[in-house]
């Protein structure tokens, strides 16, 4: 079966970094992407791996371990405007046409970023 | 331009309504998806169509019915519905093409409510 598990809630304090760790367990992979959701709002890409490693991009970094299966996504400098569900999320299933590859998505991490 | 654009932002039915929902993209992409999304839940995969052609349907029920007149544009007519089927509707578009640029991009959603 396919699973991916992160915190469900992590609060921080502004300024400060916080790390939002994912471990999955899926029948494919084919690499692990974060998105970002405010409330009532949509998903927003925020980063992807496809190998091991650190990926930079402003404020927000993300690592993948293929050999732990394991993932995080690191917040630097934290806003208010970070407070925010984030989605660890695995390219697993290929899609039958074209090369298209299914997302599976884990159970979200509720930021909260006090003043 | 990474934009996915919904119609519309918010829809309220009844159970004998039916209703159309409309996404659109013109980012070139060949791959197309609906999501459900409940409150504090992860998006949950419907349909996808992958070069215009129904790749996935997960065991969605027959009142839900996807349409993809062409590559840039993609319907979910509603019929029938149950008031459980209030959600959040989310559009998603990517490159089709696997690797890094099959990352997923998703429209603002149609916020359902079924009474």
């Amino acid at each position: 079966g396919q699973s991916l598990e992160q915190p469900s809630e992590v609060t921080a304090v502004e300024g400060a970094i916080v790390q939002i760790n994912c471990t999955y367990q899926t029948s494919g992979f084919y690499g692990l992407s974060w998105y970002q959701q405010h409330d009532g709002g949509a998903p927003t890409f925020l980063s992807y791996n496809g190998l091991d490693g650190l990926e930079e991009t402003g404020r927000f970094s993300s690592f993948l371990s293929r050999s732990d299966s394991y993932g995080y996504l690191l917040l630097q400098e934290l806003q208010m405007k970070d407070s925010a569900s984030y989605f660890c999320a695995v390219r697993d299933s290929e899609i039958s046409s074209g090369s298209a590859r299914q997302l599976t998505f884990g159970s979200g991490t509720q930021l909260t970023v006090l003043p | 331009d990474t934009e996915v654009t919904q119609t519309p932002k918010h829809l309220v039915m009844g159970m004998t309504n039916k209703k159309s929902l409309k996404c659109e993209q013109h980012m070139g992409h060949r791959a197309m998806y609906w999501y459900k999304q409940k409150a504090k839940k992860p998006p949950e995969l419907m349909f996808v169509y992958s070069y215009e052609k129904l790749s996935i349907n997960e065991s969605v029920p027959s009142r839900f019915s996807p349409e993809c007149p062409n590559s840039s544009l993609l319907n979910l007519h509603l019929h029938a519905l149950q008031p459980e089927d209030s959600a959040l509707y989310l559009c998603a578009s990517s490159q089709g093409a696997g690797g890094p640029g099959d990352t997923q991009y998703f429209g603002p959603g149609t916020r359902l409510t079924v009474l």
